[in-house]
Formats: structure tokens, C-alpha cells, sequence
């Protein structure tokens, strides 16, 4: 089955560390995108990348986070110099195509557990 | 921007009982709609979608939904409540299929046996 695929599934990070969660999309799918659920919140969204682009960065946080998404390999969503507001649930999704017609349905990943201690 | 509104972040229903989570959107275009369930420590899956053509939408596991653009509304239902249907249901919004959802806060569904 070769649906969204997150790894670490669950990491667990001291205050000040770095972390780094990784994301491949659905085989075919060439657009992913970074949500972040917090306690009791529903998802935001964070970033929209296509390969080796950022597409939409409007809800990133504008320090200590970054996202990229190279020619080869995984997505990556790093989060330097964590701190305890950062845990969370992070979710990669993908899609296919994107644009105002496309109505393309985006699949979700099983979601990355960070916590900060 | 796109928003959504869910009310109600818990809601028990009895088995056998009428599911119905109410979800409101906020779209300066044409929405494209959907509800999401998530089960304990797992992603979420896709229940049903809106984009265009008939209002009314049935997805998987026996639940529908209608958009009612009068009343900016997509509220889901389900006729008969099972005890998997415990869950989190979220509603969301992309404005003319943009693909960047916005997300409700999210209705945490109980069974009651």
C-alpha cells in the first residue's frame, strides 16, 4: 500500500533540540502539505511544497521552522530549537494535482507525535 | 479567508441513533467541502467531498452529508449509529479547490451502547 508515509511516528525531543520529520507522498503525487494539530485544536495549515518548491508558506511560524521538499527523497519539516509549545501532531498530506479545478482529494499521512520535555 | 465552524466538541449519540454533526463555512468563493475522521493516534481518513454537481453526498461507512449553500452549511449525518463510528469528525473548506484546507475544530463522537 503505498499511501503517505511519516516517520517518526512518534519523537520525542528535549527543549533546545532539533527535530526533524520526514514525509513521502502517495506514489504518483508530486504536491505535499504540513499541518499541525495542537491538544484539543483542529489541523493548521503550515506549508505547501511541490518538489524542490515552496508553494505556500503562510502558515509557517517565521522562526525555527523550515520545510523543503528536494528532487529526491522525503519531505522534510525541521523544527530547530524546540520548545514545549511545539508539541504536537504533525500531518503530512498529498496530493496529485492542484488548482481551482482540479478538486483533487488530498490523503493524509498517519501523522508524527513531538513531544518536547 | 476560508473558516469553519463546528459546535459541539463532544457529542454523544446512542447506538442505533441518528448521527448529526452541523458544520458552517465561511468562503468568499465557490467552496469545495469535505469531513474527515480521525481514529486514536491515526491520520485522518477521508468520509465524503463536495466540489460540484448534486448537493447531497454519500461517502463511506454509511454516512452522507448535504450542502445547503443557502445556509452555508455541510452537515453530516448518518442514520444508524455504530459503536465504530467512535471518532473525531472534522469538517473542512478549500475555496475553489485550492487544496490548502481550512479545518473545524472537530466533533469527538461517543457510542453509547
Amino acid at each position: 500500500n503505498a499511501g503517505v508515509m511519516q516517520n517518526p511516528r512518534h519523537l520525542v525531543r528535549r527543549r533546545g533540540q532539533e527535530a526533524r520529520l520526514r514525509c513521502s507522498p502517495m506514489k504518483g503525487h508530486s504536491h505535499v502539505y504540513w499541518y499541525r494539530q495542537l491538544p484539543e485544536e483542529g489541523l493548521k495549515f503550515m506549508v505547501y511544497l511541490q518538489k524542490e518548491n515552496i508553494i505556500d508558506e503562510s502558515g509557517m511560524p517565521k522562526e525555527r521552522f523550515s520545510a523543503e521538499f528536494p528532487k529526491e527523497g522525503p519531505s522534510i519539516l525541521r523544527i530547530q530549537q524546540v520548545v514545549r509549545g511545539d508539541s504536537a501532531a504533525y500531518f503530512c498530506a498529498s496530493s496529485r494535482e492542484s488548482g481551482q479545478l482540479s478538486g483533487n482529494t488530498i490523503y493524509f499521512g498517519e501523522g508524527s507525535w513531538l513531544t518536547v520535555v | 479567508a476560508q473558516s469553519v465552524t463546528q459546535l459541539g466538541s463532544h457529542v454523544s449519540v446512542s447506538e442505533g441513533a441518528l448521527v448529526l454533526l452541523r458544520c458552517n463555512y465561511s468562503s468568499s468563493v465557490p467552496p469545495y467541502l469535505f469531513w474527515y475522521v480521525q481514529y486514536p493516534n491515526q491520520g485522518l481518513q477521508l468520509l465524503l467531498k463536495y466540489t460540484t454537481g448534486a448537493t447531497l453526498v454519500k461517502g463511506i461507512n454509511g454516512f452522507e452529508a448535504e450542502f445547503k449553500k443557502s445556509e452555508t452549511s455541510f452537515h453530516l449525518t448518518k442514520p444508524s449509529a455504530h459503536m465504530s463510528d467512535a471518532a473525531e469528525y472534522f469538517c473542512a473548506v478549500s475555496e475553489g479547490g485550492n487544496n490548502r484546507l481550512a479545518f473545524g475544530k472537530g466533533n469527538q463522537v461517543v457510542v453509547i451502547p
